[in-house]
C-alpha cells in the first residue's frame, strides 16, 4: 500500500515568513510523529499524536512552532515568523505498533 | 528521560570487513530498540530491531545483540558492501506508544 507521504519536497522561503508542512501517514496508523533533521544531525524530535489524546509537544522548540492532526489523518507543521535556524529537513513517521514508517521529508531553507 | 549515547560517529571500512556500531540507553524500562538505515537524501527506513525478551537477532548479514543488564545493544553487519553504506540510527523507546529516542547516528563508508 501507500506509504507516508509529505508536502512540499523541498520550500524556500524569507526569514520571517509562515510556512505549512503537510504530512499524509499511512491509512489506519494511530500514531504520528514529527521530526526536525539538521544537516547532518541525528532526528530531533517535535511532537507526537496518538489517536485522539492530547498530542506530546514538549519537543518543540519554540512558540512558533504548532501541528496539527485531525483525527487519524492528515497532520500539518506550521512554523511562523521563520528564522534561518529553521532550515532542515522535516520528517514525519506513522506507526501502528511499534515500527516507524517514515516520510520522505520537507527540505526547508529560510533566506 | 531516556538518553541514547552512539558509537562511533563516523566508521571507515573495507569491502568485506565487519562493521559494529554500539549504542548505550539509561533507561532500565525501555524495551524496544530498533536500527534505521538513512541513505543519502532518503528516508530513514527500519533494518531491524530487538525487543527486550531476547538477546540477539539475526536476519541475513545484519544481527543486532542486546544487553540489558549493561543497557547497551549493537548492530553487527559482516561481510560489508559499497551500499551498506550510509547513516545508520539506533534508538530506544517504551513500546509503541511512547516516544523513542534515537541516537546521533554513525556514518558507515563502505570502500570498495
Amino acid at each position: 500500500g501507500a506509504g507516508v507521504s509529505q508536502s512540499p519536497s523541498n520550500k524556500v522561503t524569507e526569514k520571517g515568513k509562515d510556512v505549512e508542512l503537510r504530512c499524509d501517514p499511512i491509512s489506519g496508523h494511530t500514531a504520528l510523529y514529527w521530526y526536525r533533521q539538521s544537516l547532518g544531525q541525528g532526528l530531533e524530535f517535535l511532537i507526537y499524536f496518538q489517536g485522539n489524546s492530547a498530542p506530546d509537544k514538549s519537543g518543540l522548540p519554540s512558540d512558533r512552532f504548532s501541528a496539527e492532526r485531525t483525527g487519524e489523518s492528515v497532520s500539518t507543521l506550521t512554523i511562523q515568523r521563520t528564522q534561518q535556524e529553521d532550515s532542515a529537513v522535516y520528517l514525519c513517521a506513522s506507526t501502528q505498533g511499534y515500527e516507524q514508517y517514515f516520510g520522505p521529508g520537507t527540505r526547508l531553507t529560510v533566506t | 528521560g531516556e538518553n541514547v549515547e552512539q558509537h562511533p560517529s563516523t566508521l571507515s571500512v573495507q569491502e568485506g570487513d565487519s562493521a559494529v556500531i554500539k549504542c548505550t540507553y539509561s533507561d532500565s524500562a525501555s524495551n524496544y530498540f530498533p536500527w534505521y538505515k538513512q541513505e543519502l537524501g532518503k528516508r530513514p527506513q527500519l533494518i531491524i530491531d530487538i525487543r527486550s525478551n531476547v538477546g540477539e537477532k539475526k536476519d541475513q548479514r545484519i544481527a543486532v545483540t542486546l544487553n540489558k543488564t549493561a543497557k547497551h545493544f549493537s548492530l553487527h553487519i559482516t561481510e560489508t558492501q559499497p551500499e551498506d553504506s550510509a547513516v545508520y540510527f539506533c534508538a530506544a523507546s517504551k513500546g509503541g506508544s511512547y516516544i523513542p529516542t534515537f541516537g546521533r547516528g554513525t556514518s558507515l563508508i563502505v570502500h570498495p
